[in-house]
């Protein structure tokens, strides 16, 4: 069966140091990735998404980046962190086409102070 | 573009009350539905799903039915537990391009004994 796996589960960090989050998938191959982050009380925005390897498209201007190294491997990353980077954020992966959902991982709660 | 709407949370419910979260979408073409559920401090996991018109989705109780000709997919359980307290989310997947999913902002769910 195929899982996912999102390190580390919280994270505490100060304003201006840098970021890097991943996510592992298991059990799938070549599967679309996703990085979402989610604002306290508020819904999910889309950051990144990739459908391979090295394939990298962005939604929103940010100060955070995205790299996808190996087929199954998702990194979100940051080269300094802003107050306003604070939230839950969501890896998801998904295989197949559109009725197909996504699948998501447990989150990582960052608290930039 | 595609969008999704949902009832304004959040709602409160006793224990054994009938519960319905609406949603309604707007989308091109033929999207697949989904309902997903987050658990405090957890990622969302799929609750149940339609892919096509008059598609009915159940899973634990819970049921949607796709209805396009309303454009809606709400959510519907006959009776409600303590457990079921969670966030909601109504999200759509429209075809072609990379399996983007468009969620609803997500609605609170408190059952009390």
């Amino acid at each position: 069966s195929q899982t996912i796996h999102q390190w580390p589960a919280t994270l505490v960090q100060p304003v201006g140091s840098p970021l890097s989050l991943e996510c592992t998938v298991e059990g799938t191959s070549n599967p679309n990735l996703y990085w979402y982050r989610q604002a306290a009380g508020r819904g999910l925005q889309l950051l990144f998404y990739s459908v391979g390897i090295g394939q990298i498209s962005s939604e929103v201007p940010q100060n955070l980046s995205a790299s996808r190294p190996q087929d199954r491997q998702f990194i979100l990353s940051s080269k300094k962190l802003l107050l306003s980077d604070s939230g839950f954020y969501l890896c998801a992966w998904s295989v197949g086409s559109s009725n197909q959902p996504q699948h998501f991982g447990d989150g990582t709660r960052l608290s930039i102070l | 573009g595609n969008s999704v709407t949902q009832m304004e949370g959040p709602v409160t419910l006793s224990e054994e009350a009938f519960l319905t979260i609406n949603c309604t979408y707007t989308a091109t073409g033929y999207p697949s539905l989904f309902w997903y559920v987050q658990y405090p401090g957890e990622g969302l996991q799929l609750l149940l799903k339609a892919t096509k018109a008059d598609d009915k989705g159940s899973n634990k109780g819970f049921e949607a039915t796709y209805r396009k000709e309303t454009t809606s997919f709400h959510l519907e359980k006959g009776s409600v537990q303590v457990s079921d307290s969670a966030v909601y989310f109504c999200a759509l997947s429209a075809p072609g391009g990379y399996q983007k999913v468009t969620f609803g902002t997500g609605t609170k769910l408190q059952v009390i004994p």
